[in-house]
């Protein structure tokens, strides 16, 4: 069965630089969440859209937006790294218009390192 | 706010034996959603089991299953012959009905050994 896909599975930047990271949800899957989960910790919930829209926001820095494109895509952009936002940032989605709805799967993630 | 506890940071069990996860949350909300998420060494998230708060029957998913007490707020995983390749890092998360974010615990360490 197909799953997420999120690329760049790997990614190195400097302090200061720019970093875009992109999802491709499951097909048929509308709404996509975006994950920070740093060193030993759990994963904390950035920002969630639906239908394009956004559909909820927790603890996602200013420097950082996403947004959610006509084909489902989504793409998370990263401005003035820190070092602090060196960390696995996954993507996961789920399908709106099933009984499961709420059900979140993830993708394999990406690896960022702000050195 | 919703609190998700795994009082358990690490536990081991041995190949072919049973173990119980345990898990417990804080919420004023009456519906809710329930999973349990396996992250392996590789750290993909692997969806386990999940449950639905209105639903009474626990949920199972073949070696897997959940003792969901809702009045105790009370959410524990049980794995039954425990394979090499249960070793994972185990999170329980909690979604509110109208919600889109999961809120996870600390997680617990799980090894399963020969």
């Amino acid at each position: 069965a197909a799953g997420v896909i999120q690329s760049p599975r790997h990614l190195i930047k400097e302090k200061r630089e720019t970093a875009t990271l992109k999802c491709y949800p499951i097909p048929r899957h509308d709404t996509v969440y975006w994950y920070q989960q740093g060193p030993g910790q759990d994963p904390q919930f950035l920002i969630s859209f639906y239908e394009k829209m956004q559909s909820d926001k927790g603890s996602i820095p200013d420097r950082f937006s996403a947004q959610q494109f006509s084909d489902y895509h989504s793409e998370l952009n990263m401005s003035s790294l820190e070092l602090g936002d060196s960390a696995l940032y996954f993507c996961a989605s789920s399908p709106r218009t099933s009984g499961s709805w709420k059900t979140q799967y993830f993708g394999p993630g990406t690896r960022l390192l702000v050195l | 706010a919703q609190t998700v506890t795994q009082s358990q940071p690490e536990m081991s069990v041995q190949e072919a034996e049973t173990v119980t996860l345990s898990c417990t949350y804080d919420t004023s909300e009456n519906n809710y959603y329930l999973f349990w998420y396996k992250q392996p060494p590789s750290r993909q998230m692997i969806l386990v089991i999940r449950q639905e708060a209105y639903k009474q029957q626990n949920a199972t998913e073949n070696r897997f299953s959940v003792n969901f007490q809702k009045a105790a707020k009370s959410f524990s995983l049980k794995i039954s012959d425990s394979q090499l390749g249960d070793t994972a890092m185990y999170f329980c998360a909690f979604m509110t009905y109208s919600g889109y974010a999961l809120n996870f615990g600390k997680g617990t360490s799980l090894l399963v050994t020969p």
